[in-house]
């Protein structure tokens, strides 16, 4: 059964990079689609972006200039970066997997992070 | 970019009622698209139904969706106690995803 683990620093200062890692196990990379969503506490869910296994990314056009996304096959691997970061970006980040014809699932359990000086 | 809205914000019914929540989209999209997730305190989402109809594993069969074009709902009939959380609703038909605003459905 595949399973998705955030990890990660937990405080980020504003205008550094927020840069997080989803380990993949039970299960390989190729063949789908690896998303990142967040939520900031008390609200509801917003799509970062994804990496499909064949390096191909798309990201939401509110966090592209500041995304970037990528894979590391070997590992097993998915990483996100985000760059000049504020208070807005506080939020729990999860990581996903999109298969074909199956959209978010499974989760990972998700990781806080939190920026402030 | 395709804004979902969903209704209502809250829903307050007792176990054994049945739940029917609404998600309206602002521009067509191919149900195949369309997917419902269920979040409980202190978890991540979890897939609950997509496309049409097609449940989840581990879902049980007293939930159910439907909808087209603009309109689509979650069924759950006969709520369970393990069944009050929030509900979202989400399209992967359109760059960017995007995702409603939830509905809580919460005991009564």
């Amino acid at each position: 059964q595949v399973q998705l683990q955030e990890s990660g620093p937990g405080l980020v200062k504003p205008s550094e990079t927020l840069s997080l890692t989803c380990t993949v196990s039970g299960g390989s990379i190729s063949g789908y689609f690896w998303t990142w969503v967040r939520q900031p506490p008390g609200k509801g869910l917003e799509w970062i972006g994804y990496i499909y296994y064949n390096g191909n990314t798309d990201s939401n056009p509110s966090l592209k200039s500041r995304v970037t996304i990528s894979l590391d096959t070997p590992k097993n691997q998915i990483s996100l970066k985000l760059r000049s970061v504020t208070a807005a970006d506080t939020a729990v980040y999860y990581c996903a997997r999109l298969g074909l014809g199956i959209p978010f699932d499974p989760w990972g359990q998700g990781t806080l992070v939190t920026v402030s000086s | 970019e395709i804004v979902l809205t969903q209704s209502p914000g809250t829903l307050s019914l007792s176990p054994g009622e049945r739940a029917t929540l609404s998600c309206r989209a602002s521009q067509s999209i191919s149900i195949s698209y369309l997917a419902w997730y269920q979040q409980k305190p202190g978890q991540a989402p979890r897939l609950v139904l997509y496309g049409a109809s097609n449940r989840a594993t581990g879902i049980a069969d007293r939930f159910t969706s439907g909808g087209s074009g603009t309109d689509f709902a979650l069924t759950i009939n006969r709520l369970e106690p393990e069944d009050f959380a929030v509900y979202y609703c989400q399209q992967h038909d359109t760059s960017p995803w995007t995702f409603g605003q939830g509905t809580k459905v919460e005991i009564k």
